[in-house]
């Protein structure tokens, strides 16, 4: 069964630095997102992207976000100037039409 | 996103009795409804989501009920396994359908007991 990969699944950074995280969608899917999920709480909501453009972003993702899909199967997402508060998991999700979001095992984001 | 309540937040049972889990919801626009489980240190995974044209679905040991008068629904999970344990969610997504960002509560911690 095709799945949602991500890479790395640990990522360790230091405070202040910029971190990629990277996804690679199941392949026909068009909508993409990000959530966070940090220990011990909710996963939220981050940004979703359609058709090359975000399609809608919740209230934690500023400036010091961004995401792109550089090519036809990547899709990352991008932290600039990372604060401690930034460790958590990170998960990218897909799907296709009116089909239910498929999501990856994460990205765990540790910054010291 | 919507409002959905959770119950229980943790449920413990015995191997091979049954599980239900009960989710709440205040839209009645919506039409979608899917379960979600998350074990230890692995990205939501759904296990069973029901549209609101049908009132139940069932697979192998897992259905969802809707009650769309009530505004709930279900999980049931019956002949509990060890691996059943695990963190389970019904976000319903943003807008009633399956296409929008979907918004997680608590949700479940079922643990079964060998």
């Amino acid at each position: 069964e095709p799945e949602v990969t991500q890479t790395p699944s640990h990522q360790v950074t230091q405070m202040g630095q910029e971190v990629i995280l990277r996804c690679v969608p199941i392949s026909n899917h068009l909508y993409f997102y990000w959530y966070r999920q940090i220990l011990g709480q909710k996963v939220e909501f981050l940004v979703s992207f359609y058709n090359n453009e975000i399609s809608e972003k919740s209230e934690i993702f500023d400036d010091q976000f961004s995401v792109e899909r550089p090519d036809g199967s990547n899709f990352t997402l991008k932290i600039r100037s990372t604060k401690l508060e930034d460790s958590a998991m990170y998960f990218c999700a897909s799907r296709d039409g009116n089909q239910p979001q498929h999501f990856g095992d994460g990205t765990r984001l540790s910054i010291l | 996103g919507e409002n959905v309540e959770q119950h229980p937040s943790t449920l413990s049972v015995q191997e091979g009795d049954s599980a239900v889990i009960k989710c709440t919801y205040s839209d009645s626009a919506s039409n979608y409804f899917p379960w979600y489980k998350q074990e230890l240190g692995k990205g939501p995974q759904l296990i069973i989501d029901i549209r609101s044209n049908v009132g139940e679905k069932k697979d192998q040991r897992i259905a969802v009920t809707l009650n769309k008068t009530a505004k709930h629904f279900s999980l049931h999970i019956t002949e509990t396994q060890p691996e059943d344990s695990a963190v389970y969610f019904c976000p319903l997504p943003g807008g009633g359908g399956s296409a929008r960002q979907l918004t997680f509560g608590s949700g479940t911690q079922l643990t079964v007991l060998p």
